[in-house]
């Protein structure tokens, strides 16, 4: 069964940390993918990985950054986090075939930043 | 620009009542797909449906149903016979060949409540 974890499900931080928020999947799946999903503006996708050490920048990647060591694990960090950075986090993957294939989510990591 | 729009915030309906969710969508490319997502309560989003652009052909699948139209760029899901456990946001998507299908943009959502 196909299976995304996040680390988190709920996670409380202060302004100006470093936030790690990490995305591990079973699948063996290329592609990987964070969003941030906030009230009336749906998902908004942060950075996406096609491979090992490859990123790209989504809609909105400032103020975010991404590493990817490994296939399974993909983790967003959020530099100097801030109150603006309060929302769900959601990790998604992909298949080889992204345009027709559909995403498998994680449960989410909802994020408060005080 | 591509763009989807899901213009239902919430929908509030009896159970057994039919529901219809609204999605346009917005595209210059030729050769895209659509899909439509679950959020329930829990928080993890679930695949529903997929469509290409060069299949319009409905589909039911149990007490669901999808509707493409490429003439009015609309995607629309109905929920026949709603049930509780149908209470939750739905998402419609939309993916386009010129992207290669990595940046996958998503409607606001609609939630959905169904009471017993």
């Amino acid at each position: 069964d196909v299976k995304v974890t996040q680390s988190s499900r709920y996670l409380v931080k202060r302004t100006g940390e470093k936030v790690f928020l990490e995305c591990v999947q079973d699948m063996d799946h290329e592609n990987m993918f964070w969003y941030r999903q906030d009230p009336g503006l749906g998902l908004r996708l942060i950075y996406f990985s096609y491979d090992v050490k490859m990123k790209e920048k989504g809609d909105i990647p400032e103020g975010y950054s991404v590493s990817r060591e490994k296939k399974e694990r993909f983790s967003l960090i959020l530099e100097s986090a801030s109150t603006n950075q309060t929302s769900m986090y959601l990790c998604a993957t992909k298949p080889t075939g992204a345009l027709k294939n559909e995403q498998f989510f994680g449960p989410g990591t909802r994020l408060t930043v005080l | 620009a591509q763009k989807v729009t899901q213009a239902q915030t919430e929908i509030s309906v009896v159970e057994k009542e039919d529901v219809t969710l609204d999605c346009v969508y917005e595209t210059r490319d030729t050769t895209y797909y659509l899909f439509w997502y679950k959020q329930p309560p829990s928080g993890e989003l679930v695949f529903l449906i997929r469509r290409n652009s060069f299949d319009e052909q409905n589909e039911i699948s149990g007490r669901y149903s999808w509707n493409f139209q490429k003439s009015t760029s609309s995607f629309n899901f109905t929920i026949t016979a709603s049930q509780v456990v149908d209470s939750a946001v739905y998402f419609c998507a939309l993916s386009e060949a010129d992207t290669g299908g990595f940046k996958t943009i998503f409607g606001a959502g609609t939630r959905l409540f169904v009471k017993a």
